[in-house]
């Protein structure tokens, strides 16, 4: 157990639909980024928070939105969902604002029906 | 051009031997190093990460930067069956503010 937790493991859903993707990142951690893994394009960073606060943005797409809460939870809001958006989104965490390394989660699995 | 180019494998060696992985990258501005592994149906762990030319080494594992090449390796002695897994290799620019660029990984199989 990495201690970056990720809720669900699993999602299967429709096109069209909006789901939320869930992140708690390990006890102290201040950061957290939000990655794609498909086959194709591999590991793609999305969005970064720092204690509340957006830091970072990557290849995320505007029918994307995240947000991180008081309490560090981060949860990742996608819309308009399309096949091409199956996929798995990891969510990592790291102490500072600018990490070299990060410890990620185990991954939510979306497949887009 | 892709930033991180990373060849997918497999790469399949008989356990015991000494593996060889390598990424190049394009962006001189990339100064930070990572290696990561990669279980099945898990997410990345950070094995190694370096910010200089030259090799730093961890137990089993070498990490090699050449940064006028923009070439970096990972070297595993002694290969073992539980090191089976995608390695990917991962870099950053000297601010962090975009994120981590990986590579596609290379899906290495140990041979009992």
């Amino acid at each position: 157990d990495s201690g970056v937790t990720q809720t669900p493991k699993h999602l299967i859903t429709a096109t069209g639909q909006r789901v939320t993707l869930r992140c708690s990142p390990r006890s102290g951690d201040l950061s957290v980024y939000w990655y794609q893994q498909s086959l194709d394009q591999g590991l793609q960073f999305l969005i970064q928070y720092y204690n509340g606060e957006e830091r970072a943005k990557g290849n995320i797409l505007e029918r994307f939105s995240a947000q991180q809460f008081p309490d560090l939870h981060s949860e990742l809001n996608l819309s308009s969902l399309e096949l091409g958006d199956s996929a798995l989104y990891f969510c990592a965490s790291s102490v500072s604002e600018t990490a070299y390394g990060y410890t990620f989660g185990s991954g939510t699995r979306l497949t887009v029906v | 051009q892709k930033e991180v180019e990373q060849d997918p494998g497999p790469l399949s060696v008989p356990e015991g031997a000494i593996v060889s992985l390598n990424c190049t990258y394009s962006n001189s501005a990339f100064q930070y190093f990572m290696w990561y592994r990669q279980y099945s149906r898990k997410g990345p762990e950070l094995l190694m990460y370096t910010y200089s030319s030259g090799n730093k080494e961890d137990g089993r594992f070498t990490a090699q930067v050449d940064k006028s090449s923009k070439y970096i390796s990972l070297f595993i002695r002694d290969s073992q069956p539980s090191d089976s897994a995608t390695y990917l290799c991962a870099i950053l620019s000297g601010g962090g503010a975009d994120g981590l660029t990986f590579g596609k990984g290379t899906h290495l199989i140990i041979q009992p």
